[in-house]
């Protein structure tokens, strides 16, 4: 199937920095790639819908500030968490859509821990 | 609004004891109901897709079956390995969005 690679996979940050997560598709171009928080033992939460040189859209709920997503290119989109606080640790995974069939393929997740 | 729903929310089975995972959906104008299976620590590893009611799609000790308002995941002859999380999703006709059902917890013990 297709690859979705994500990096880094753990993060460690002081309060009040930012942080940037990649997210790359291999060997696929996806005009379209989503961004999902995950809690403990509970399902996956969309954050946002990241759109090839446009700008995401947001879930209700979520900051667009704080949660910024830039999608430059087919292969690449970027969520960076602004002045992160302990609350914004949690478990961030991309995922793109590999092909006309509507499969989502998910990249291996960013564990963020902000201290 | 789409809805789907998960049962059980954890099912611990012994070694070679087959069992089925539900997904009951509610959506109007199915596109598609995928199953994924996610490890601790982990993004979700894609399974299968369905597109309608009555399709079937096998991998290896699992296979996934559709009806017009749920899945089933059967698993035969489960092994150790199989243990993790597996969530179904499905995608509304013309939506972008996976609307995403809250996952059953599969342990098998050895």
């Amino acid at each position: 199937g297709a690859v979705v690679s994500q990096h880094p996979s753990r993060v460690i940050c002081k309060s009040g920095t930012s942080v940037k997560i990649e997210c790359r598709s291999l060997d696929f171009q996806a005009t379209t790639m989503f961004w999902y928080r995950q809690f403990p033992k509970k399902s996956l939460m969309l954050m946002a819908t990241s759109n090839e040189g446009s700008k995401a859209t947001y879930e209700q709920g979520v900051e667009k500030d704080k949660f910024l997503i830039n999608h430059a290119s087919l292969t690449l989109s970027t969520l960076t968490v602004t002045s992160a606080h302990p609350e914004d640790s949690s478990f961030y995974i991309c995922s793109a859509r590999g092909g006309i069939t509507g499969e989502l393929f998910f990249g291996e997740g960013s564990r963020l821990t902000v201290l | 609004e789409d809805q789907v729903t998960q049962s059980p929310e954890a099912l611990r089975l012994q070694e070679g004891e087959s069992s089925s995972l539900n997904c009951s959906y509610t959506v109007s104008g199915l596109r598609g109901l995928f199953w994924y299976r996610q490890d601790p620590g982990k993004g979700p590893e894609f399974l299968f897709t369905l597109y309608s009611a009555g399709e079937e799609k096998e991998k290896e000790r699992l296979k996934a079956t559709l009806t017009k308002k749920e899945s089933f995941l059967h698993i035969t002859a489960p092994k150790p390995e199989d243990s993790a999380t597996y969530l179904c999703a499905v995608l509304q006709a013309g939506a972008q969005k996976l609307v995403f059902g809250q996952g059953t917890r599969l342990t098998i013990n050895p």
